[in-house]
């Protein structure tokens, strides 16, 4: 079955760095596009960023630009977050999620169960 | 940036009855509007696409429907599990992809 296990959070200072990883089981994984998206506590979901399913294309949302880097490792089935200068407001938990195709144009099929990150002094 | 406005904020229904949610786009996005519900401490669950499809094992008295802006999550027949949180989002015009700010299920 399609499983997708988040691991790499927890608590870090502001302007310090932490990566996180999601690996991916029970399915051809480099037919998807992937995605990390966040939720900061009590409140509601943002997509945070894309990579295509060769890795060849990235987006971000405006908040992490320039800060957050994602990646891939087809042959290892894994997506990372590399998140450099991190503020309190990247506080929440981070899900890793499938898109359902190979497009963009696709809603979020598959989710794992999120790792928390605090950024607090 | 496409905004998606979800309403009400808290729905209160009876088990039972029929509960209706409603989510709007700041402009048109065709029918490329997800569903998902959250259960507190959970990772969200993929509930419709395409605004009207249900996805795998979604059980009936889930249904959407809409297009363009305007869409509505319809529940027939409220379960106990049915009581949670619900984001629409949209996937037609990104990046970003955007989520509605939830709304959340209770019991009346």
């Amino acid at each position: 079955q399609v499983q997708l296990v988040e691991s790499g959070g927890g608590v870090v200072q502001p302007g310090r760095s932490l990566r996180l990883s999601c690996a991916a089981s029970g399915f051809t994984f480099n037919n998807y596009v992937m995605h990390w998206v966040r939720q900061a506590p009590g409140k509601g979901l943002e997509w945070v960023a894309l990579i295509s399913y060769d890795g060849s294309n990235k987006f971000y949302a405006d908040s992490v630009k320039g800060r957050f880097t994602i990646s891939r490792d087809n042959p290892e089935n894994t997506v990372s977050l590399q998140m450099n200068s991190l503020e309190p407001d990247d506080t929440g938990v981070y899900f890793c999620a499938r898109g359902s195709g190979v497009s963009g144009w696709d809603p979020f099929d598959r989710w794992g169960q999120g790792t928390l990150v605090t950024v607090s002094s | 940036e496409i905004v998606m406005t979800q309403s009400p904020a808290t729905l209160s229904v009876s088990p039972g009855e029929r509960a209706t949610l409603s989510c709007r786009a700041s402009q048109s996005v065709s029918t490329k509007l997800a569903w998902y519900q959250q259960k507190p401490g959970q990772a969200p669950r993929l509930l419709i696409y395409g605004a009207s499809t249900r996805a795998t094992g979604i059980p009936a008295r889930f249904s959407g429907s809409g297009s363009g802006t305007e869409f509505t999550l319809t529940i027939s027949s409220l379960q106990s599990e049915d009581f949670t949180f619900y984001y629409c989002q949209q996937y037609n015009n990104w990046p970003p992809y955007t989520f509605g700010q939830g709304t959340k299920l209770e019991i009346k």
